[in-house]
């Protein structure tokens, strides 16, 4: 079946500028997670969505990042006045449940800021 | 969570098994063993993971010690394709605790 996919694969932009990543999880995931990955770090924690509410929001960095779920499916990560420490890959993730199902990862977006 | 060690790097004959080790000295009682690896420009693909037993799937087998302070994934025979990163991650069973924390996980290099 369909993975984790994740739009844009590659996104540039300016310094300043507002950007969205989507996510599509796998159908019948009830769970997702936003991650980002920095050069030679693993995936770090950024917010865990339970149906359409986040459940765990602590690992988003400041209040330029924001991310939803409306209906419970797509997911949309957001930033606001991009900065270049932003440039990271955003990885998104999907899973049965929570807890102890394991997570499917999409294949990311790469984001570089100018 | 806690806290996990595992080599910055390996390299491994094609066709040997490969074995990885992860220390997590801190665990305690409710936390299980999970591994993910990452091939390269793409994301974590779960591998498998484990309390207390030793478990096999149709990728790897993972060996946890009997004081739980430290497992071994073993992959059978590795293949070219099974270079990549491999994260040991220490995590707490069920819902309540659904992040996974990724530290700076072994590259595997598998030599042909």
């Amino acid at each position: 079946g369909a993975g984790v996919s994740q739009t844009p694969s590659n996104k540039v932009t300016e310094k300043g500028k507002y950007v969205e990543l989507r996510c599509d999880p796998i159908s019948g995931h009830t769970a997702l997670y936003w991650y980002r990955q920095s050069l030679g770090q693993g995936p770090e924690f950024l917010i865990y969505f339970q149906g359409t509410g986040a459940a765990d929001d602590s690992g988003l960095p400041n209040d330029r990042f924001f991310a939803v779920r409306p209906e419970g499916s797509v997911s949309t990560l957001k930033i606001q006045r991009t900065e270049r420490g932003d440039s990271a890959v955003y990885l998104c993730a999907s899973s049965l449940e929570g807890g102890r199902y394991e997570q499917y990862f999409g294949p990311g977006t790469r984001l570089t800021v100018t | 969570d806690a806290k996990t060690t595992q080599p910055p790097s390996m390299d491994c004959a094609e066709g040997r098994a490969a074995n990885l080790p992860c220390n997590h000295s801190t665990i305690s009682g409710n936390e299980y063993v999970y591994w993910y690896r990452q091939i390269h420009s793409q994301g974590p693909q779960y591998i498998i993971h484990g309390l207390k037993n030793n478990e096999t799937n149709e990728m790897a087998s993972l060996i946890i010690t009997e004081d739980r302070k430290s497992s071994t994934l073993i992959l059978p025979h590795a293949t070219l394709r099974d270079t990549a990163v491999y994260y040991c991650i220490v995590r707490v069973y069920g819902v309540g605790n659904e992040k996974l924390t990724f530290g700076t996980g072994t590259r595997l290099t598998i030599i042909p």
